[in-house]
């Protein structure tokens, strides 16, 4: 069945290095969100993407964050240098239905020591 | 004031009552309504959409539109301990933009 996958499911890395978490999107939606969740802050729009173009990433931190869609099956999310307060779920979405309902991939848990 | 407003919780009801969750949005040109079901260490899954005002109704889910009051509340029928998560309302408000609730935690008691 059609569903958002994201990888990898958990990564548990150390401060400085660098961080790349993926999404496929569910076949056929044109419009990809970012998200991070932490207990404090509840649900974050990082940034999102429309046709593979950024729409919208002023929710994020741009000197280490960065997004980017080189094509239509993969969204990615890259930190560099991670740092321990990043520490979160980052979710990925996906766009679609009659509706423009949000379909959301399992999450990618980041831990940085 | 937050763009989207829902009670922490926990809400705890007993198995078989019914569960009211309630959620409150402050952009009156918001345009359509969520609801979704996050189980610990899950992700959010979309339970119900509404757009209209009045009633929507999906086997023991009601959602419920009041847009001239501002609020979305979605009633859980028969609740289960099967229904204890986290609910989160959204509110899309923009053409892709949506904001998201913080969460009422629902506990059924069996």
């Amino acid at each position: 069945d059609a569903r958002v996958t994201q990888t990898p499911r958990h990564k548990v890395t150390e401060m400085g290095q660098e961080v790349t978490m993926r999404c496929q999107p569910i076949l056929g939606h044109n419009t990809v969100f970012w998200y991070r969740q932490t207990m404090m802050q509840g649900l974050e729009l990082l940034a999102y993407f429309r046709n593979r173009a950024p729409l919208d990433d002023s929710g994020m931190p741009k000197d280490r964050f960065s997004a980017e869609m080189p094509d239509a099956t993969l969204a990615t999310l890259k930190i560099q240098p991670s740092e321990p307060r990043d520490s979160a779920v980052y979710f990925c979405a996906s766009l679609g239905g009659t509706y423009n309902e949000q379909f959301f991939g399992p999450g990618t848990r980041l831990t940085v020591l | 004031q937050k763009e989207v407003e829902q009670n922490s919780g926990p809400l705890s009801v007993p198995e078989g009552a019914i569960a009211s969750l309630n959620c409150t949005y402050s952009d009156r040109g918001s345009q359509s309504f969520f609801w979704y079901r996050q189980y610990s260490g899950k992700s959010p899954e979309l339970i119900m959409s509404i757009y209209s005002n009045g009633d929507k109704e999906d086997g023991r889910f009601t959602a419920q539109l009041n847009k001239a009051s501002q609020y979305v509340s979605l009633l859980i029928r028969d609740s289960q301990p099967s229904d204890s998560a986290t609910y989160l309302c959204a509110v899309r408000v923009g053409t892709y933009k949506y904001i998201f609730g913080t969460g009422t935690r629902l506990k059924v008691l069996a």
